[in-house]
């Protein structure tokens, strides 16, 4: 079946305007998860959605990063008046049912670059 | 908090050597640990997992083995080929759902 979509591949934006970024996870799971990427570095999470439970924003690094999830499909994650330090991969994973044992399958990321 | 340290890359290798890379972590409660694989052009795909202690996973001739006494999975195979070159991330999941992961190492294979 369909794995894990994100929209757009690659986002090129001036420092200062709003960008938004799309997720479609696996039909049926439940959990959807953001995490960013920074050239040369591991992932860092940003934030979690598991069903209609309120999400944890914990790993969100500025107020300027906001997301949402429609039900148990799309999310966006927005980040407004972007920066040069925002600029990395955006990598959005979903699972069943966010258990600690689960896998979590990830998109193909969102290649963003702020000037 | 948890985190995760491995080995730093990059490695280079010939076909048929062997390969380790290893992972240690500091996690609270008993972790499931994982291996991430990113492929040139691709995204990040599970490569194996354990989530217990002396559990072992495979997948592709890769295993890594959960080791509590010394918070570590350590992830081997015997005989690499080009196809394997990738960066590979160690990363855990602990009292919680957010996988906590590690700086990836970049390995490539030569013919």
């Amino acid at each position: 079946g369909a794995g894990v979509s994100q929209s757009p591949s690659n986002k090129v934006t001036e420092k200062g305007k709003d960008v938004e970024l799309r997720c479609d996870p696996i039909s049926g799971h439940t959990a959807l998860y953001w995490y960013r990427q920074r050239l040369g570095q591991g992932l860092e999470f940003l934030i979690y959605f598991q069903g209609n439970s309120a999400p944890d924003k914990s790993g969100l690094p500025s107020d300027r990063f906001s997301a949402e999830r429609t039900g148990e499909s799309v999310s966006t994650l927005t980040i407004q008046r972007t920066q040069q330090e925002d600029s990395a991969v955006y990598l959005c994973a979903s699972s069943l049912w966010g258990t600690t044992q689960e896998t979590q399958y990830f998109g193909p990321g969102t290649r963003l670059l702020v000037l | 908090g948890d985190s995760v340290t491995q080995m730093e890359g990059p490695v280079t290798l010939s076909e048929e050597a062997f390969l380790t890379i290893n992972c240690t972590y500091t996690a609270t409660g008993y972790p499931s640990l994982f291996w991430y694989v990113q492929y040139p052009g691709e995204g990040l795909q599970l490569l194996l997992k354990a989530t217990k202690a002396d559990d072992k996973g495979s997948n592709k001739g890769f295993e890594a083995t959960y080791r509590k006494e010394t918070t570590s999975f350590h992830l081997e195979k015997g005989s690499v080929q080009v196809s394997d070159s990738a960066v590979y991330f160690c990363a855990l999941s602990s009292n919680d759902y957010k996988l906590s992961f590690g700086a990836g190492t970049t390995v490539t294979v030569r013919a």
